[in-house]
């Protein structure tokens, strides 16, 4: 069945800190990835997406993310965090003309 | 420009109820998604509109949930015999095709008493 596997469920960083949150997707064919955000009381946004071209994708707020075909994964990285950061991330892929498929989201800490 | 709207934000309804939520996408918007998220989780998908068909509802759980979209803008969810087990925040999605990013509202809130 097709899934997203998200392995933090919840990350705990001081400002500042690196971060990397991982993400697996099981799919065999051609997918779109993306990774939402949401914030504390707010709706789910957009922080970016892959449909194709340069792995290498960057997303607002100084987010990136690497599509890696063969691990198929899209881990989520920022250099630095700020305490601003804290929220729940999702990582989703869709195939052509389907609906999202989300993991299960991990839960962002950041103290100051 | 608004976004996604939905209505109610917050519904506390009896078990067995009757129940029906809306959903405002963004003008222009062709597609149409409905999910639900319980606690812990991600997104679940629903059911899935390309103007006013649905096409894929292939998420809902079972017959007591419909959804329709009559004139190919505003979509609703209609529960019937509403249960415990339906409480969770249902949310909307439109995106301008459905090979294109989607845009999600803010959830109604569905807590079955």
């Amino acid at each position: 069945a097709q899934s997203v596997s998200q392995h933090n469920h919840h990350v705990i960083l001081s400002e500042a800190a690196s971060l990397e949150l991982g993400c697996n997707y099981s799919y065999g064919g051609t997918v779109n990835l993306f990774w939402y955000v949401q914030y504390p009381g707010q709706h789910l946004q957009l922080l970016l997406k892959y449909f194709s071209g340069d792995p290498l994708v960057k997303g607002i707020k100084g987010f990136e993310a690497e599509f890696i075909k063969s691990k198929f994964s899209f881990n989520l990285r920022k250099p630095s965090v700020q305490w601003s950061d804290t929220a729940e991330y999702f990582c989703a892929f869709s195939t052509a003309g389907t609906a999202l498929i989300f993991g299960k989201g991990t839960t962002l800490s950041v103290s100051s | 420009g608004a976004g996604v709207s939905q209505t109610p934000s917050n519904k506390v309804t009896e078990k067995g109820k009757y129940v029906e939520l809306r959903c405002d996408p963004i003008s222009g918007h062709t597609a149409l998604y409905w999910y639900r998220q319980s606690l812990g989780q991600g997104p679940e998908f629903l059911i899935y509109f390309q103007g006013t068909g649905a096409a894929d509802d292939s998420g809902l759980p079972n017959d007591r949930f419909f959804a329709v979209r009559p004139e190919g803008s505003v979509s609703t969810l209609k529960i019937q015999r509403t249960e415990r087990g339906d409480s969770a925040v249902y949310l909307c999605a439109s995106s301008l095709t459905d090979q294109s990013e989607q845009y999600f509202g803010p959830g109604t809130r569905l807590t079955v008493t």
